[in-house]
């Protein structure tokens, strides 16, 4: 049972560069979860999947897409990146389904990815 | 706005002294609260959380959280620091007057002196 995994852990790119991040979950959760974090600043979401096929903006979207592939997969992507997406990202997944009443659920991280756009 | 505030950004403690690790939030509605733990070069994970009931929480690694209603807190507390408590520690909230979402506070490093 690996829990949350994530790949690569460790990537540079330069300015204008695409890429994805990967994150899988073998919990067999249905919500699944995309941060950032920056000195200081906490964790902040990018976007999130309470189910496969469903995916909705957090706090800092711009920049970024995702796609739930499956239940298991959780993508991120960068288009272009830029100097301000240098930054830890972390997968997370849940059981439950954010913004619903009730949902008192806990989050699994992932072990995060070091990102640097130069 | 509703939020969550987390004093100090980091908070130094000697070994074998207690740890206090404070956090509010602002709400009318009490939340469901949670602490979760990063230690260096790792993802998150949790320690306690709150929903209903007790109001004192017992976590992992011998953490425990009172959460108060009168004070909106929920600080963590340890009453002898190890060496191996030394990581970033994060407070959450999920408000009910917020559209039931999670959000978290900025963090604090705890830094254990010898």
């Amino acid at each position: 049972n690996a829990g949350v995994t994530q790949t690569p852990k460790f990537q540079v790119l330069k300015t204008g560069q695409s890429m994805t991040l990967q994150c899988a979950q073998d919990m067999n959760h249905n919500s699944m979860y995309w941060y950032r974090q920056d000195p200081g600043m906490g964790l902040r979401l990018i976007y999130y999947s309470a189910s496969e096929g469903t995916t909705d903006k957090g706090e800092v979207p711009n920049g970024y897409n995702v796609s739930r592939l499956n239940k298991r997969e959780f993508s991120l992507r960068l288009e272009s990146a830029a100097p301000s997406q240098t930054s830890v990202y972390f997968c997370a997944s849940s059981d439950g389904v954010p913004g619903l009443a009730g949902t008192t659920d806990t989050q699994y991280f992932g072990p995060g990815t070091r990102l640097t756009v130069l | 706005a509703q939020s969550v505030t987390q004093l100090g950004s980091h908070v130094s403690v000697s070994e074998g002294a207690l740890v206090l690790l404070r956090c509010n939030y602002s709400s009318s509605v009490p939340p469901y609260l949670f602490w979760y733990v990063q230690y260096p070069n790792q993802g998150l994970q949790l320690l306690l959380k709150y929903t209903t009931g007790a109001t004192l929480v017992k976590g992992i690694n011998g953490f425990e959280a009172e959460f108060k209603k009168s004070e909106t807190s929920f600080h963590l507390t340890k009453p002898s620091a190890h060496m191996s408590d030394a990581a970033e520690y994060f407070c959450a909230a999920i408000l009910m007057d917020s559209n039931y979402q999670l959000i978290w506070g900025a963090g604090t490093k705890l830094i254990i002196k010898p």
